[in-house]
């Protein structure tokens, strides 16, 4: 079946830093891929909509300037995290819509843990 | 905000007991999806039902949905230790396919 991967697993940074988390979709293509934002024992909260070839469409009260989203193709997409704080420590999932042939059904990779010290 | 409410927020269970999770929602919606987390992991996608239906089954899971309470449960059946997770409902967040998630039952099934 479709599998989305996800690039680091997890990843500690200094304070002041950015960090590049990629999403890609193994075994099928995907125009819009979506990036979901996870604090320990809370609910995934959606961040950004990537779509390939143009600008990421930012859900209220994300900063775009902060989380930079690039779909450069449509089996990559890249959510950068900038200067990033502790505060920004959290677990990053991604997701994407398999084509007909996959059931138009939407996979999740299996996540980033993002830890800023 | 609109995400949905689920209880209980934590249930444990012996092994072979049923587990049941509810979800409410706030807005009209044509589908209803319900997701598997395993602890620090990605969601694994366990069940669709579509507003025009109101019950579906897939191997021990018993999904149900109530368009006028806007609510839908989560039945497991049978449970087994293997199923201890979080589970989350979730349904479409304005067109297209973005998801707005529930706040999720973590679910313990001792052995």
């Amino acid at each position: 079946g479709a599998v989305v991967s996800q690039h680091p697993s997890w990843v500690i940074c200094k304070s002041g830093t950015s960090v590049k988390i990629e999403c890609r979709s193994l075994d099928f293509q995907a125009t819009t891929m979506f990036w979901y934002r996870q604090f320990p024992k809370q609910s995934l909260m959606l961040m950004a909509t990537s779509n390939e070839g143009s600008k990421a469409t930012y859900e209220q009260g994300v900063e775009k300037d902060k989380f930079l989203i690039n779909h450069a193709s449509l089996t990559l997409s890249t959510l950068t995290v900038t200067s990033a704080h502790p505060e920004d420590s959290s677990f990053y999932i991604c997701s994407a819509k398999g084509g007909t042939y996959s059931g138009n059904t939407i996979y999740f990779g299996e996540g980033s843990w993002l830890t800023v010290v | 905000s609109q995400q949905g409410e689920e209880d209980p927020q934590a249930l444990s269970i012996q092994e072979g007991e049923n587990a049941t999770m509810n979800c409410s929602y706030k807005t009209s919606i044509n589908n209803l999806q319900w997701y598997r987390q395993n602890s620090g992991r990605g969601l694994v996608h366990l069940i669709l039902i579509r507003s025009n239906e109101r019950e579906k089954h897939s191997g021990r899971l018993r999904v149900t949905l109530d368009t006028s309470k806007k609510s839908s449960s989560l039945l497991i059946t049978a449970s087994r230790a293997a199923d201890t997770a979080s589970y989350f409902c979730a349904t479409p967040k304005g067109s297209g396919d973005k998801l707005t998630f529930g706040t999720g039952t973590r679910l313990a099934v001792r052995p």
